[in-house]
């Protein structure tokens, strides 16, 4: 049981590149997220799904695009990296409907990105 | 909507004294309260969680105490060592938005030797 998965772990983007931070869960949870996390600093929700095919914006979504085409997947991409989107990106996912008072998020192992 | 306030931002404790971190929260409808520790380098794990209709809950040497009038809830780390030192986060969810956890700004706790 592999739990959450993310791709890559590092990356080094120029200012103006694009990229797509892959995320993969194996627990069938219907929510996944995309958070950022600057150093020393707390969880900031990008995007957010509850489901196959729908996507919402969380607290921080500018300049980040999300897609859940499959259900175990959840994909951030960013269309034009700037230098202010230099960060750790986790991915986290909860909630199998078969087992509703189990609301646990886990999270991947986190990417961090660099934009110079 | 909701909002969880974290207290202190940092917390140092001498090795084997206890340590206690606060958080309030604004929506009485919010009835989970999970607690996630953050080591360096790694990624937010569960280490307890507490439902509304709890008042507290022990696993070891950690407790979580929920006061529901006064919308708050504390992790408490009892016997604190070394490895107890990581960044701890607190959260609520309400019952409508299961999916939605409202985070806390973190805790970093070192325990000083």
């Amino acid at each position: 049981n592999a739990g959450v998965t993310q791709t890559p772990k590092f990356r080094v983007l120029k200012t103006g590149q694009s990229m797509t931070l892959l995320c993969a869960q194996d627990m069938n949870h219907e929510y996944m997220y995309w958070y950022r996390q600057d150093p020393g600093m707390g969880l900031r929700l990008i995007h957010y799904s509850v489901g196959e095919g729908t996507t919402a914006k969380g607290e921080v979504p500018d300049g980040y695009n999300v897609s859940r085409l499959k259900k175990q997947n959840f994909l951030l991409g960013l269309e034009s990296a700037a230098p202010s989107q230099t960060s750790v990106y986790f991915c986290a996912s909860s909630f199998d409907a078969a087992y509703p008072m189990n609301t646990e998020a886990f999270f991947g192992q986190g990417t961090r990105l660099t934009v110079v | 909507g909701e909002n969880v306030e974290q207290h202190p931002s940092t917390l140092s404790v001498q090795e084997g004294d206890s340590a206690v971190i606060k958080c309030t929260y604004s929506d009485s409808a919010s009835n989970y309260f999970p607690w996630y520790k953050q080591e360096l380098g790694k990624r937010p794990q569960l280490i307890i969680d507490i439902r509304s209709n709890v008042g507290e809950k022990k696993d070891q040497r950690i407790a979580v105490t929920l006061n529901k009038t006064a919308k708050h809830f504390s992790l408490h780390i009892t016997e604190t060592q070394p490895e107890d030192s990581a960044v701890y986060f607190c959260a609520a969810i309400k019952p409508e938005s299961n999916y939605q956890l409202i985070w806390g700004a973190g805790t970093k706790l070192i325990i000083k030797p």
